[in-house]
């Protein structure tokens, strides 16, 4: 399977522990998302990354919430001292620049679900 | 006020019939638009995007109103198939992010 692979699929924590999710994008894409989704709402903006810079981070996103794609290539989103309104489901989405147009089309994975107890 | 709104429904519509959903966005610098599609508890999936004068793919068909910050989908001739989440989608090209509306829920029913 060559789509976005997302990893845990679940993870259940309590309260005060960190957590970390792992995406691998589809190798030739160079931007990264992650989106946070909870139940009857769209998804939620929270950083992007072209290559391995990180250029946008959401004012929602926590100093607790970091993001990091060392390579350029897999990223890493990871939120410390983890809260009960961190339950939801965290989508890493993919695409690739091509030619400097952007089609607006996002690749997601399955998700990382998330529960806080 | 979000910066996207969609009625979050449900709309419950039988086979064949034509739905249409709407959606408006706050932001004016958004430049591109985009239905996407998602099943329950699966990832989300471009639908389609949506051009200034209106655009077709098959069944659906998506128009845009600058002037009026709306954007619309229908769907004709309904197939049970097509029972999903409709989510709105504003770029604004200056961020490069998506932005996404809460959704509207379809149940096509036999």
């Amino acid at each position: 399977d060559t789509g976005v692979s997302q990893n845990p699929r679940h993870k259940i924590t309590k309260r005060g522990q960190n957590v970390t999710f792992r995406c691998d994008p589809i190798s030739e894409h160079n931007r990264l998302y992650w989106y946070r989704q909870t139940l009857g709402q769209g998804p939620e903006f929270l950083t992007y990354f072209q290559n391995e810079a990180q250029l946008e981070k959401s004012r929602l996103l926590s100093d607790r919430f970091s993001a990091e794609r060392p390579k350029g290539s897999f990223s890493t989103l990871e939120i410390q001292r983890t809260e009960q309104g961190d339950s939801a489901m965290y989508l890493c989405a993919s695409s690739s620049t091509t030619g400097g147009a952007n089609t607006g089309e996002l690749f997601f994975g399955e998700g990382s679900r998330l529960t806080v107890l | 006020r979000k910066e996207v709104e969609q009625d979050p429904g449900p709309f419950n519509v039988p086979e064949g019939a034509t739905v249409a959903f709407n959606c408006t966005y706050s932001n004016s610098a958004s430049q591109s638009f985009f239905w996407y599609r998602q099943d329950c508890r699966k990832e989300p999936k471009l639908l389609m995007s949506v051009y200034s004068s209106g655009n077709e793919d098959g069944r659906f068909t998506a128009q845009l109103n600058r002037a009026s910050q709306y954007i619309s989908l229908l769907i004709r001739d309904s197939k049970l198939s097509d029972s999903a989440t409709y989510l709105c989608v504003c770029m604004d090209t200056g961020r490069r992010a998506l932005t996404f509306g809460s959704g509207t829920r379809l149940q096509v029913q036999p």
